[in-house]
């Protein structure tokens, strides 16, 4: 059964860029869409984009201008980098794996804190 | 981007009801439509796909139903786990987007 995991720190100054991690175990990484996915209670669930083993991304445009995202097929993970961050951008950041459109496997979520 | 609606933000049920849950997408996303269960402190977890395909594992007292821009989650004979939030997001178009969540309570 795959697993996937988040991790990265919890504490990130304004202006500065987030970067986070997805470990995904238990199977491949090749074959599949894996996604970034946030929620804070402000704006609920936000989709921030997703990749694809063959380097292919799609950003939510609201987001396009700040995030970056890339895999490592050989590590079996996925990571995400966000710029230039404010507070707006502290929420709960979750990796998933997608199949038909719908997310079917999620990472457990990490907090990320925007603050000096 | 497609604006997903659910019109109440919790509904006050009892054990045993029938509950239904409602989505509204702002344009016609055919049946491209999922269902998300979240507890406090999890991540959410795929309830039904595709409007109406229920995910492996989950408990057949939910189905979904619906097309085009309106859409529902029901829930036969509520049990005590299954109090918790209930999300749609459409997977018609990028950026994919959710509802803001039906919060079932006692």
């Amino acid at each position: 059964q795959v697993q996937l995991r988040e991790s990265g720190p919890g504490l990130v100054k304004p202006s500065e860029t987030l970067s986070l991690t997805c470990t995904v175990s238990g199977d491949s990484i090749i074959d599949y869409y894996f996604d970034w996915i946030r929620q804070s209670p402000g704006k609920g669930l936000e989709w921030i984009g997703y990749l694809y083993y063959t380097g292919r991304t799609y950003y939510n445009p609201s987001l396009k201008s700040r995030v970056t995202l890339s895999m490592d097929t050989s590590k079996n993970h996925f990571s995400l980098n966000l710029s230039s961050v404010t507070a707006a951008d502290t929420a709960i950041y979750y990796c998933a794996r997608r199949r038909r459109g719908a997310f079917t496997d999620w990472g457990q979520g990490t907090l990320v804190s925007v603050s000096s | 981007d497609i604006q997903m609606t659910q019109s109440a933000s919790s509904l006050s049920v009892s054990l045993g009801d029938r509950v239904t849950i409602t989505c509204r997408a702002s344009q016609n996303i055919r049946n491209y439509l999922n269902w998300y269960q979240q507890k406090p402190g999890k991540a959410p977890k795929l309830l039904v796909y595709d409007e109406s395909s229920l995910q492996d594992g989950a408990p057949a007292r939910f189905s979904g139903g619906g097309s085009g821009t309106d859409f529902n989650l029901t829930i036969d004979s509520l049990q005590p786990e299954d109090f918790a939030t209930y999300f749609c997001q459409q997977s018609y178009s990028a950026p994919y987007t959710f509802g803001q969540g039906t919060k079932l309570e006692i």
